[in-house]
């Protein structure tokens, strides 16, 4: 199986834009999703398929992707975006996730 | 609402087994594929297992394959892991997640398995 690799920590400052980082082979082939875990909850999916939000996530949440990398931008970060995110993808047969960013919004 | 419940998370000694539950509602259970994932206390998520609608496809994770079991019942909704020859290392909470063939669009809120003598 692969790996997928995420930067461990990245902080913003309120309202300010910020992007976290994926990066792995598997990406060259298939979409990479993200997920926002606040603590004591479980994992939420803000975003699949590069860049679709599902229902209720909010637009301030964008995708993108370029050759081994994948990137979730928070556009006008909010306070209550603070947590840790985590992308994953498929690899063959299994499923990888990366390491996880956890995101302090000053 | 989609809702998945897990159950069946307790202390069990090293080298002992464990069946996890996973109840799906609010979904057509038997059309989506389903998977298994943990996390340890601070640590990362972590694949354990996937299951098709029919139970036709099945992967494990490196760290659990031949000793974990995933299976599903789609008249009661439910898919399963069956856990055997436990190990300090697979101590954690375990979620199921349903799979939108990709990404994991609905999770559970966890059960937690402790393995320790």
């Amino acid at each position: 199986s692969s790996e997928l690799t995420q930067d461990p920590a990245v902080s913003v400052a309120l309202g300010q834009t910020v992007r976290i980082t994926c990066q792995g082979d598997s990406l060259r082939s298939f979409f990479a999703s993200w997920y926002q875990q606040k603590p004591g909850q479980a994992p939420v999916l803000v975003i699949y398929a590069e860049n679709i939000r599902p229902s209720g996530i909010a637009d301030r949440f964008s995708g993108s992707s370029s050759g081994n990398t994948a990137s979730l931008t928070i556009t006008g970060a909010q306070a209550e975006d603070e947590a840790d995110y985590y992308c994953n993808s498929r690899s063959g047969s299994y499923v990888i996730f990366g390491g996880g960013t956890k995101l302090t919004v000053l | 609402e989609v809702q998945l419940v897990e159950s069946g998370g307790d202390l069990v000694q090293p080298g002992g087994s464990l069946r996890l539950s996973c109840v799906g509602s609010g979904f057509i259970f038997a059309s989506f594929e389903m998977n298994w994932v943990r996390q340890a206390a601070g640590k990362g998520l972590e694949w354990v297992a996937h299951i098709s609608g029919r139970s036709k496809t099945i992967y494990y994770s490196d760290s659990v394959k031949g000793r974990f079991t995933i299976s599903r019942d789609n008249a009661k909704r439910s898919a399963y892991l069956q856990m055997n020859d436990l190990r300090a290392e697979d101590t954690a909470l375990y979620y199921c997640a349903k799979d939108l063939r990709g990404p994991f669009d609905h999770w559970g809120r966890g059960t937690l398995v402790v393995v320790s003598s």
